[in-house]
């Protein structure tokens, strides 16, 4: 079965340095998502991507991140700077239609990366 | 202000027995209406979806929801718990209203399972 996999599901890294966590989406997908879980609380929406570019970013999205497709498999998120607050588990998403509200689409979720600022 | 409540945090059964894991959600627009479920270590499984078809949805491993407009609701049962029910379930919602592709997460129910 296909599936969207994440890379590292662990790391740790300073306060200041920059991170960039990757992942595979499914194949035949046009859109990619990420979303992020703080500790404790809801899973939010950070940003939306097709076509090689942003379709829409969430209020937590600022200029600290970037998101791109490198290649014709990987979709990164890039964290520049990070924050103690940027902990969290990050979350990676596919879809092979943005039409979630179509039947026959949803969204594949990644297992997550856990992300610790130290 | 568009909202997903899970009213329990945790949820513990026996095996063998129903579950019910309760979410309401706030809207002034049509929702299309999610559960995920995660077990440890593993990425967010869609259990099912309403996207204004019948009202009950059936979904994998067993479990069903039902969309009740009147209430706001869209609670997830199982009539008999199994050990491997054993999770963390997340009720989702989407708003026609918004950009296509953007979830709304409630903040989770972690459901446990006793011999």
């Amino acid at each position: 079965e296909p599936e969207v996999t994440q890379t590292p599901s662990h790391q740790v890294t300073q306060m200041g340095q920059e991170v960039i966590l990757r992942c595979v989406p499914i194949s035949n997908h046009l859109y990619f998502y990420w979303y992020r879980q703080i500790l404790g609380q809801k899973v939010e929406f950070l940003v939306s991507f097709y076509n090689n570019e942003i379709s829409e970013k969430s209020e937590i999205f600022d200029d600290q991140f970037s998101v791109e497709r490198p290649d014709g498999s990987n979709f990164t998120l890039k964290i520049r700077s990070t924050k103690l607050e940027d902990s969290a588990m990050y979350f990676c998403a596919s879809s092979e239609w943005a039409g979630i509200n179509d039947m026959n689409t949803e969204a594949f979720f990644g297992q997550g990366t856990r992300l610790t600022v130290v | 202000a568009q909202s997903v409540t899970q009213l329990d945090s945790h949820v513990s059964v026996s095996e063998g027995t129903p579950v019910l894991l309760r979410c309401n959600y706030s809207s002034s627009y049509s929702p299309s209406l999610f559960w995920y479920v995660q077990h440890p270590n593993k990425g967010l499984q869609l259990l099912l979806k309403y996207t204004s078809a019948a009202t009950l949805v059936k979904g994998i491993n067993g479990f069903e929801a039902e969309f009740k407009k009147s209430e706001t609701s869209f609670h997830l049962t199982k009539p008999s718990a199994h050990m491997s029910d054993a999770a963390e379930y997340f009720c989702v919602v989407s708003w026609r209203g918004s950009t296509l592709g953007r979830l709304y997460f409630g903040r989770g129910t972690q459901l446990t399972v006793w011999p």
